[in-house]
């Protein structure tokens, strides 16, 4: 156990639909990064958001999106979800104090139809 | 951007039998981690080990960061450790880290 969780484990949305994920950090961690894992590859960097603001951002569009809160919990959001976003979305967790080490939670597994 | 390759990708193991995993990467680093996913998709961390040797139980792993690679070795394997193995690596930007990770090594340990 990492400490970090995500909601829902699995989502069935169909193309053009909008998806919401959630992830709540591992306590005392104020740094969450979101990847993306097709299948049969590694996770890729989606976006990075530290003390409630964007941080960093790899090859995505625009309509991948997230927040962070005050308890540093998190969401991603995508909107006109297409048939490649199908995927395992992994959250990670780090502590600023704690050196560069990243813990995952056990992800959301999204299929779109 | 960071490249980063592991090999070998698949590798079959009789159980008792040892193991090492390797990962080159194209830049230096500040971070590096070795990942075990299991088949539920979970990342298991195993090492944080942007340089040096470091040994947990049966596993140990060893990164050179000066010639940009990391060694992971599994010792008298067991069914238990089948599944994927990620190496990735990071460099510290702005407030964060953004890890990079290879394509990783299928295992699969068997009777």
């Amino acid at each position: 156990e990492t400490g970090v969780t995500q909601s829902p484990t699995h989502l069935i949305k169909t193309r053009g639909q909008q998806v919401t994920l959630r992830c709540s950090s591992q306590s005392g961690h104020n740094t969450v990064s979101w990847y993306q894992q097709a299948l049969g590859q590694g996770p890729q960097f989606i976006f990075q958001y530290y003390r409630e603001e964007e941080n960093g951002r790899g090859n995505f569009p625009p309509r991948f999106s997230g927040l962070q809160f005050p308890n540093y919990s998190s969401e991603l959001n995508v909107n006109a979800l297409e048939l490649d976003d199908s995927a395992l979305y992994l959250c990670a967790s780090r502590g600023g104090g704690q050196g560069n080490e990243q813990f995952f939670g056990p992800g959301t597994r999204l299929t779109v139809l | 951007g960071i490249q980063v390759e592991q090999s070998p990708p698949d590798l079959i193991l009789q159980e008792g039998a040892n193991s090492t995993l390797r990962c080159n990467f194209s830049d230096s680093v500040n971070n590096l981690q070795w990942f075990h996913q299991n088949p539920w998709g979970q990342l298991i961390n195993l090492f944080y080990i942007p340089s040096g040797t470091k040994q947990n139980g049966r596993l140990s792993a060893t990164t050179v960061a000066t010639e940009r690679y990391s060694l992971l070795y599994i010792s008298s394997s067991q069914t238990t450790d089948s599944g994927v193995y990620f190496c990735a690596v990071g460099l510290l930007t702005g407030g964060g880290n953004k890890l990079t990770f290879g394509t990783g090594t299928q295992l699969k340990v068997e009777l």
